[in-house]
């Protein structure tokens, strides 16, 4: 079975913090990617990776970055935390192919206060 | 992402199949359908996907429309651990931007 693994289920920040979320995957999966859920506002796409050292932005990389420096690890990087950055963050990792599903870590609820 | 359409919520009682219908009419002829579901709190769990045939595997079959405008997943033996919100998603095999988006999805509440 496929097993992506999030480092925290829960964390609580401060703003103007640095915050570091880390996600590994034990599949040899060539993509990964993160997702922040909100009541409401479903799924959104925050930066996937396709391949060592490779990054793309997805739909709200603003305040966001990410590093993939070995094929199962990929961080989340929220450069200075805002409260508005008090979510649920999702890590997915996918095989080389875009019909193959997507397997989701158990997730990171993140506060800032 | 092609869109769909499910039930809001249903109802099964614990032991029998839980049929949990999704439409997706303008579904394109290179676009998978896919079933996931969250229990609260906790990260979205891959249950199924297929393109045209029927998919089995051991937490739950699909069956797809021979027109593909409809498809339906299938719990065989519900149990109250199947409680959850389950998402029916079609995307295609190739190319173009690769974030999931789910809709409301179908809020399945298994009866003891």
């Amino acid at each position: 079975d496929v097993k992506v693994t999030q480092s925290s289920r829960y964390l609580v920040k401060r703003t103007g913090e640095k915050v570091f979320l880390e996600c590994v995957q034990d599949m040899d999966h060539e993509n990964m990617f993160w997702y922040r859920q909100d009541p409401g506002l479903g799924l959104r796409l925050i930066y996937f990776s396709y391949d060592v050292k490779m990054k793309e932005k997805g739909d709200i990389p603003e305040g966001y970055s990410v590093s993939r420096e070995k094929k199962e690890r990929f961080s989340l990087i929220l450069e200075s935390a805002s409260t508005n950055q008090t979510s649920m963050y999702l890590c997915a990792s996918r095989g080389v192919l875009s019909s193959q599903p997507q397997h989701f870590g158990d997730g990171t609820r993140l506060s800032i206060l | 992402d092609a869109k769909t359409t499910q039930p809001p919520s249903m109802d099964c009682a614990e032991g029998r199949a839980a049929n949990l219908p999704c439409n997706h009419s303008t579904i394109s002829g290179n676009e998978y359908v896919y079933w996931y579901r969250q229990i609260h709190s906790q990260g979205p769990q891959y249950i199924i996907h297929g393109l045209k045939n029927n998919e089995t595997n051991e937490m739950a079959s699909l069956i797809i429309t021979e027109d593909r405008k409809s498809s339906t997943l299938i719990l065989p033996h519900a149990t109250l651990r199947d409680t959850a919100v389950y998402y029916c998603i079609v995307r295609p095999s190739g190319g173009g931007a690769d974030g999931l988006t789910f809709g409301k999805g179908t809020h399945l509440i298994i009866q003891p």
